[in-house]
């Protein structure tokens, strides 16, 4: 079946270190992958995805690159703010039939949190 | 704001009732997904429809059921409540199958107690 493994958090940082959060899948076919990131009491925001290989997805400073040959979606972002403190889904998505997607499958979710 | 709405917000009622959460996609939308957060399982996947017909079923329990309206909505009806029912529950739309990504709404935090 398909699965998504993250680092295990927490992990703190201190405002402006450099962050990375490492994500690796296991799918059958070629899926897409994201990142989705809860902040406080909210819902889950879509923060970047890649649909094929090599692709880089980037978004608010954050960026990943759907890496096949290591099954790999690393998470990373030069300067964290205090303001990035949430926690950080990796995900995957795996064509049902023909073009139609279906479920997403999460990761376990990885708590950031950055001090000043 | 992702444009999918969820009412109610918050919810508590006790075991063995009946409550139905609420589901109103991104304007557009065909596609809609429930999945359920909770702190030992983590985000599961519990069902899919599209343009009003059921699509797939993941880790749904007996007990819930779902359905989506002609005006695209969609409703999750949890019965015979457990304490281990106690949950965030989000909704996620999608423009049509052929789309892979999928807008969350804000969720339904559902304690029974």
């Amino acid at each position: 079946g398909n699965s998504v493994t993250q680092m295990e958090g927490p992990v703190t940082l201190s405002e402006e270190a450099f962050l990375t959060i490492n994500c690796t899948y296991t799918a059958t076919g070629y899926p897409s992958l994201f990142w989705y990131v809860q902040y406080p009491g909210e819902g889950l925001q879509l923060l970047l995805k890649a649909t094929k290989a090599d692709d880089k997805g980037s978004n608010k400073g954050f960026e990943a690159t759907y890496r096949k040959e290591t099954t790999s979606f690393h998470l990373e972002k030069g300067s964290v703010q205090v303001s990035d403190s949430a926690v950080y889904f990796c995900a995957l998505s795996v064509p049902a039939g023909g073009t139609s997607y279906g479920k997403l499958t999460f990761g376990q979710g990885t708590i950031l949190t950055v001090h000043p | 704001d992702s444009g999918v709405t969820q009412t109610p917000k918050h919810l508590i009622t006790a075991t063995g009732q009946r409550v139905t959460l609420r589901c109103s996609p991104r304007s557009g939308d065909l596609s809609v997904y429930w999945y359920q957060q909770s702190l030992d399982q983590g985000l599961q996947f519990l069902i899919q429809y599209y343009n009003g017909e059921e699509r797939a079923k993941g880790n749904i329990l007996e007990r819930f059921s779902a359905q989506q309206f002609p005006d695209l909505h969609s409703e999750l009806n949890l019965s015979s409540l457990e304490l281990g029912d106690s949950a965030l529950y989000f909704c996620a739309s999608s423009a049509d199958s052929s789309t892979d990504t999928q807008y969350f709404g804000p969720g339904t935090r559902l304690t029974v107690l």
